[in-house]
């Protein structure tokens, strides 16, 4: 079955530093893969995503991830963090196909602190 | 603007009554969505449809329903056969399914009491 794993439920930075968020899905088929970004009490908005040619995608306020087809990983980045990058992350994986392949199944999140 | 507008934001239900959450997009998308959002447990899929007039069910279906008789409109009710209603419910919708990105409305906020 497939399915989204993101390690980490809460990850804390300084200000500056690297942030790494991970995320690792399993799939007999090849995907096509998100990242979101939840501040409280809103919805999600889009960071980017992968649905195919280069495997390292670039989105909005400087983050990006890297598809890793052997690795079957898509790791978000961003090289200094601000204080307004704090808020939950949501990587998810949709497939090709008809039924439920095509609807989004999201990891259960990761909450970013960034210290001053 | 385009986008998907959720009402209310905040929502009190009593027990044993069934309410229904809006949710309107003038995005012109096909593919419409309902999920729940627990803390710590991702965001779990209640409802899809894919077309007016046709729906289906997602990973957590019972003790909800949908109407699709419009494609921009897409309501949820909660009914009192839903044991742990409590929740942050969001809709979202998107072009078609699969490699499209899913653009979510603001969320409502349910709670029982």
């Amino acid at each position: 079955a497939q399915s989204v794993t993101q390690l980490g439920s809460h990850v804390s930075v300084s200000e500056g530093a690297l942030v790494l968020l991970r995320c690792n899905y399993s799939s007999s088929v090849p995907p096509y893969l998100f990242w979101y970004v939840q501040y409280p009490n809103q919805g999600l908005q889009l960071l980017l995503k992968y649905t195919t040619g280069a495997t390292l995608v670039k989105g909005i306020n400087g983050f990006e991830a890297e598809f890793k087809k052997s690795e079957t990983s898509f790791h978000l980045t961003k090289p200094s963090a601000h204080m307004s990058d704090a808020a939950e992350y949501f990587c998810a994986v949709s497939f090709r196909g008809g039924g439920s392949q095509g609807n989004l199944i999201f990891g259960k999140g990761t909450k970013l602190s960034v210290k001053p | 603007d385009g986008g998907i507008t959720q009402s209310p934001k905040y929502l009190f239900r009593k027990e044993g009554q069934n309410v229904t959450l809006s949710c309107e997009q003038n995005l012109n998308h096909d593919a419409m969505y309902w999920y729940r959002q627990d803390p710590g447990q991702g965001l779990r899929l209640i409802y899809y449809s894919q077309i007016v007039n046709d729906f289906q069910k997602g990973d957590i279906a019972e003790g909800y329903s949908v109407s699709r008789e419009k494609k921009e409109s897409f309501p949820l009710t909660v009914t009192s056969a839903q044991k742990n209603p409590t929740a942050f419910y969001l809709c979202a919708s998107s072009l078609v399914r699969g490699n499209t990105e899913a653009f979510f409305g603001q969320g409502t906020r349910l709670t029982v009491v």
